[in-house]
């Protein structure tokens, strides 16, 4: 089975801080594939990243990065320089690859409110 | 803008009823998925389909139903509706099937069941 764990249901910042957000995740696949995910209050899902468990290079967009770590199982996200149109909610996702290909969707975190204030 | 058109935004209905939600998926994309998201559930997989066949199913409910047509765009059935069907319903798509592939999600539908 999956599970993906954000420990963090609410974290509350004051712009410019920089902030990350943390990701456990479970699977016994060898193959697998790590999502982020931002809700902002309007309700749509907006995808941010992926990243598969063969590469371990941490990634960086802008103010955004992530930082993978298969040690620990944890895809963590953090952004730098915060500001208030970041506030929303975060998921972390994760995709496995069963028998023949294929997966059955993605299996979601509880998900991260970051309010930003101004 | 992900580029999956979902409509309607929003739908307000009675307990017993019936209601189609509909799914275009982005350009090119020929896998489509339906996720459910409530306050007590989160974000639940449902189902999925790939070139008009079903291929992944999730936790979706006996009561409810989905399909995806020749020209691609899916629709999800839910009937004999209760109060614990109100939630925001997803869809989304990708190019393929595999596990690898980058999952686009449309606005989502509001259901409300009163």
């Amino acid at each position: 089975a999956q599970k993906v764990t954000q420990a963090q249901t609410e974290i509350s910042v004051v712009e410019k801080e920089d902030v990350t957000l943390d990701c456990v995740y479970e699977t016994r696949d060898t193959t697998y594939y790590l999502f982020w995910y931002k809700q902002p209050p309007s309700g749509e899902l907006v995808f941010l990243i992926r990243r598969n468990s063969f590469d371990e290079q941490n990634e960086i967009s802008g103010r955004y990065s992530w930082n993978f770590q298969k040690s620990t199982s944890s895809f963590n996200f953090t952004i730098t320089a915060s500001q208030v149109v970041d506030s929303a909610v975060y998921f972390c996702a994760l995709s496995a690859s069963r028998r023949g290909g294929g997966a059955d969707g993605l299996t979601f975190g509880k998900g991260t409110h970051l309010i930003i204030q101004p | 803008d992900s580029g999956v058109t979902q409509t309607p935004k929003h739908l307000i209905t009675a307990t017993g009823q019936r209601v189609t939600l509909r799914c275009s998926p982005r350009s090119g994309d020929l896998s489509v998925y339906w996720y459910q998201q409530s306050l007590d559930q989160g974000l639940q997989f449902l189902i999925q389909y790939y070139n008009g066949e079903e291929r992944a199913k999730g936790n979706i409910l006996e009561r409810f139903s989905a399909q995806q047509f020749p020209d691609l765009h899916s629709e999800l059935n839910l009937s004999s509706l209760e109060l614990g069907d109100s939630a925001l319903y997803f869809c989304a798509s990708s190019v393929a099937w595999g596990s690898g592939n980058t999952i686009y999600f449309g606005e989502g539908s509001w259901l409300t069941v009163v």
